[in-house]
């Protein structure tokens, strides 16, 4: 089946720590997004990617970092210098075939500083 | 720079009642609007997608309409039921800018 496999489910960060959280998708999409969820708030844009090897900056970008070396992969890592990181992270991948193409979701992860 | 705004934040219903949840943008040059369902703890799921040429959308119980020149969406759900329960949100795609904004979602409940 396809779909966008986020991992791991729930993740927790030492003071100092960089962390990474995963995000594969077998859907053959070109753009890929990583969103941050608050309790009670809508999602905000970390960053975004149209292609391969490249990627923009969202609204919330800093104390984050991404790459995106092959076309199934985007992963997210939440650097020491995030200093109020625990949220709940959503990626999520869309085709850019035209105005039809849906959004889709992973099932997202959920980071806590210990 | 394109913001969107869900209103009410929640809503509690008793069942098989119809209800409506609105959601305003600011830019009216979007490419399409997509209505989401989350349930806590978990991913978006995509409900209905309008495209910017479109009125409306039609998905079972779910139907969604789309006013560009007024910068309005609507979702109306009809005849709820307990299992509508979850958070609604909207997301509008900007054209040119290549990403989607959303707003801060509907808690719905729907009493058994």
């Amino acid at each position: 089946d396809g779909g966008i496999t986020q991992s791991p489910k729930y993740l927790f960060r030492k003071e100092g720590q960089n962390v990474t959280l995963s995000c594969e998708q077998n859907l053959n999409h070109d753009a890929m997004y990583w969103y941050r969820q608050d309790p009670g708030q809508g999602l905000r844009l970390i960053y975004y990617s149209q292609i391969v090897n490249d990627f923009q900056k969202g609204d919330i970008a800093e104390g984050y970092s991404v790459s995106r070396e092959k076309k199934e992969s985007f992963p997210l890592t939440v650097t020491s210098a995030q200093k109020n990181p625990t949220a709940f992270y959503l990626c999520a991948s869309i085709g850019t075939g035209g105005s039809n193409e849906k959004l889709f979701f992973g099932s997202g992860t959920q980071l806590s500083v210990l | 720079k394109q913001e969107v705004t869900q209103i009410p934040a929640a809503l509690s219903v008793p069942e098989g009642e119809n209800l409506v949840l609105n959601c305003s943008f600011t830019d009216s040059a979007i490419y399409n609007l997509q209505w989401f369902r989350q349930d806590p703890g978990k991913g978006l799921t995509s409900l209905l997608l309008i495209q910017s040429s479109q009125r409306e959308q039609t998905s079972g119980r779910l139907n969604a309409s789309l006013d560009k020149s007024s910068g309005r969406s609507t979702l109306y759900i009809a005849a709820s039921q307990p299992g509508d329960s979850a958070t609604y949100l909207c997301a509008v795609y900007t054209s040119g800018t290549y990403k989607y904004i959303f707003g801060t979602g509907t808690r719905l409940k729907v009493l058994a």
